[in-house]
Order: structure tokens, then C-alpha cells, then sequence
């Protein structure tokens, strides 16, 4: 059975803080790494696929990394908005089964 | 607008019934899925499409069916054997399995 866990469960800050979330998943067999952020009410959309070992991503203030060798990938948030609360949930997928397994997911609230 | 779309919004079954969701997404997207989300649990895989006339089990295929007879459609038919139907329901599309997903609004599920 494949885990995919993430850290923290929630996260509460004020606009203008930074922050990190982090997306575990096993080292081994790895083929592609999923992030997505789900606001409430609306359809989950895609933020990054990462594919290589040591990938940065970056899209306006989001950006994330990815470790494939230790199992890691990190999504940081620079100068949080109120329009960045949202659960933010990665994916992963190995070469074997070739589908998405998710974790349950970081709720970030952002206070203006 | 290309997208995907899901009816209804929320669904209400009675003991002993089967319903059907709808998802239809005119992406030509080749690969279509659908997950289950239940609180404090990521989204689980119930059945996936990689092309027309053909689907695959995933995590928790148990009590439901499905049907690919075109490309664009993809309903997922809760049966009576499902035994603890009420969750959120999200359908999703990517053009093949290791491509981003693009997810609908989803259908809530409810019993009666």
C-alpha cells in the first residue's frame, strides 16, 4: 500500500507571512509528483507536476521542490494572501501502478 | 469553454437504490476517474478510463459500476450493495493516466 502523507494537517497565518508544507512519499519506484490546491467550493486545479530530482517549480509566489531520493517535496508560499487559503494536496506516482495515490491534504487559512 | 462538469450538485438516495452520477468533459481527454473523498481521508480512486470501452478497478471499486461508451462520458453508477454511499464524489480527466487531472465541481452523495 502506498502512503503519501503531508504536514501539517492546518496552518493559520497573517497576510504577508511566508510558509512551507511538506508532501511525503515513498523513495522508491517514482515517477511523477502532483501538486494541487482545492478552494473551497471549487474544482481541486493543478499547481505542478514534477517529474526529476531536484525539480523546482515555480508559479507567481508559489513555488516547490522535490527530493525523489529521500521522499520529499516542499511547497512554499511567499507573502501569503487571503486568495491563497485553500487545502493544498499532492499526489504521487509510481512506475508500477501509473495512478495518482493523494495525501489528505494542508488547509491553509491566510488572515487579512 | 472546455471543462468538465458533473450533475447533479447533490444527490439524495433511499435504501436499496441505485443512482448514477454524471461526468462529462469535451477536453478530448483520453483518460477519465473517479474519487471518493470521505473527511479526514484523501481522494481514493474508484474506477479509471484510460480510453473508450475500457475501465479499470481502483482502491475501492466495491458496490459501484461504471461505463465508457464515448469518449467524453464517464458515469459512475452507485449501487445498492455500496453500503455506506454518503461521501463527495469527483470526477476528473487528464489527456493520458500520467498527465495532469482536471476535476470537476463534484456531486454530493447523501442517503436518505
Amino acid at each position: 500500500i502506498l502512503n503519501v502523507e503531508q504536514s501539517p494537517q492546518s496552518l493559520h497565518v497573517q497576510e504577508g507571512d511566508s510558509t512551507n508544507f511538506t508532501c511525503s512519499f515513498p523513495s522508491s519506484n517514482f515517477y511523477a509528483l502532483h501538486w494541487y490546491r482545492w478552494e473551497t467550493a471549487k474544482s481541486p486545479e493543478a499547481l505542478f507536476v514534477m517529474t526529476l530530482n531536484g525539480d523546482e517549480k515555480k508559479k507567481g509566489r508559489i513555488s516547490a521542490t522535490l527530493n525523489t531520493k529521500e521522499g520529499y517535496s516542499y511547497l512554499y508560499i511567499k507573502g501569503s494572501q487571503p486568495e491563497d487559503s485553500a487545502t493544498y494536496l499532492c499526489a504521487f506516482m509510481n512506475t508500477g501502478f501509473q495512478k495518482l495515490v493523494f495525501g489528505t491534504g494542508t488547509r491553509l487559512l491566510v488572515s487579512p | 469553454d472546455g471543462g468538465i462538469t458533473q450533475s447533479p450538485k447533490y444527490l439524495f438516495r433511499k435504501e436499496g437504490q441505485n443512482v448514477t452520477l454524471s461526468c462529462e468533459q469535451n477536453l478530448n481527454h483520453d483518460a477519465m476517474y473517479w474519487y471518493r473523498q470521505d473527511p479526514g481521508q484523501g481522494l481514493r480512486l474508484i474506477y479509471y478510463s484510460q480510453i473508450v470501452n475500457d475501465f479499470q478497478k481502483g482502491d475501492i471499486a466495491e458496490g459501484y459500476s461504471v461505463s465508457r461508451e464515448k469518449k467524453e462520458s464517464f458515469p459512475l453508477t452507485v449501487t445498492s450493495a455500496q453500503k455506506n454511499p454518503t461521501a463527495f464524489y469527483l470526477c476528473a480527466s487528464s489527456i493520458d493516466r500520467t498527465e495532469t487531472q482536471y476535476f470537476g465541481p463534484g456531486t454530493r452523495l447523501l442517503v436518505l
